[in-house]
């Protein structure tokens, strides 16, 4: 089954900063590579994807990368601001293809104003 | 828009009770699953159907069990609460096998005392 390591844990910046979270994985048959948003008392939810046939998809401030050698995807968000503030989770396909995912721990990322 | 409901927002039982939860999704999705959050832990998975009468066990299984009778209801049942299964649950739905997103419900935070 996946293994997926997400980090760092917490992460703090300023308003403006850049912030990136890390994850890897284990299965190099897996294919499908999302990101959730949980803001405080909120339900997660999906605020971008990439495939494995593509290495990085943009959505206005936010983005992610795949490298599918390294087996790592990353999301990055450009200009953060204080709504950016929640936890974000990663998750992989528990079992190469399948539709059933693995998610990481989250990374609490915190933006001061 | 895809809506996930659960039946509580909070819930406090006793030790030895027996707990349900209640999940169901209005878009005709195939796979619903059963989570637990803890700080620290992400989201792992308990159960999961992907049709009605189907279950599978995730990955911290014990303790829990589920039902589907009705596509659109899946219910997870503890049937003896123990102090450790204090926690936020949440419930998602997938449209198929091959639409991997997943759709969170609000959550249920359960207080077991």
């Amino acid at each position: 089954g996946e293994n997926v390591e997400q980090h760092p844990s917490t992460l703090s910046v300023q308003e403006g900063d850049s912030a990136v979270i890390k994850c890897t994985y284990s299965d190099s048959a897996s294919n499908y590579f999302p990101w959730y948003k949980q803001e405080l008392g909120k339900r997660p939810q999906l605020i971008i994807d990439i495939r494995s046939n593509v290495g990085e998809k943009k959505d206005q401030r936010i983005a992610v990368t795949l490298n599918k050698t390294a087996k790592h995807f990353s999301l990055h968000i450009t200009e953060t601001q204080p709504e950016d503030s929640a936890v974000y989770f990663c998750a992989a396909p528990k079992n190469g293809g399948s539709y059933i995912p693995t998610f990481g721990r989250g990374t609490s990322l915190i933006v001061h104003p | 828009d895809v809506k996930v409901t659960q039946s509580s927002r909070y819930l406090v039982k006793r030790t030895g009770e027996k707990v349900f939860l209640e999940c169901v999704q209005d878009m005709d999705h195939e796979n619903m699953f059963w989570y637990r959050q803890d700080p620290g832990l992400g989201l792992r998975l308990i159960y999961f159907s992907y049709d009605v009468k189907m279950k599978e066990k995730g990955d911290i299984p014990e303790g829990y069990s589920v039902s589907r009778e009705k596509k659109e209801r899946f219910s997870l049942i503890l049937e003896s609460a123990s102090t450790n299964q204090t926690s936020m649950y949440l419930c998602a739905s997938s449209l198929s096998t091959v639409q991997e997103t997943q759709y969170f419900g609000p959550g249920t935070r359960l207080l077991v005392l």
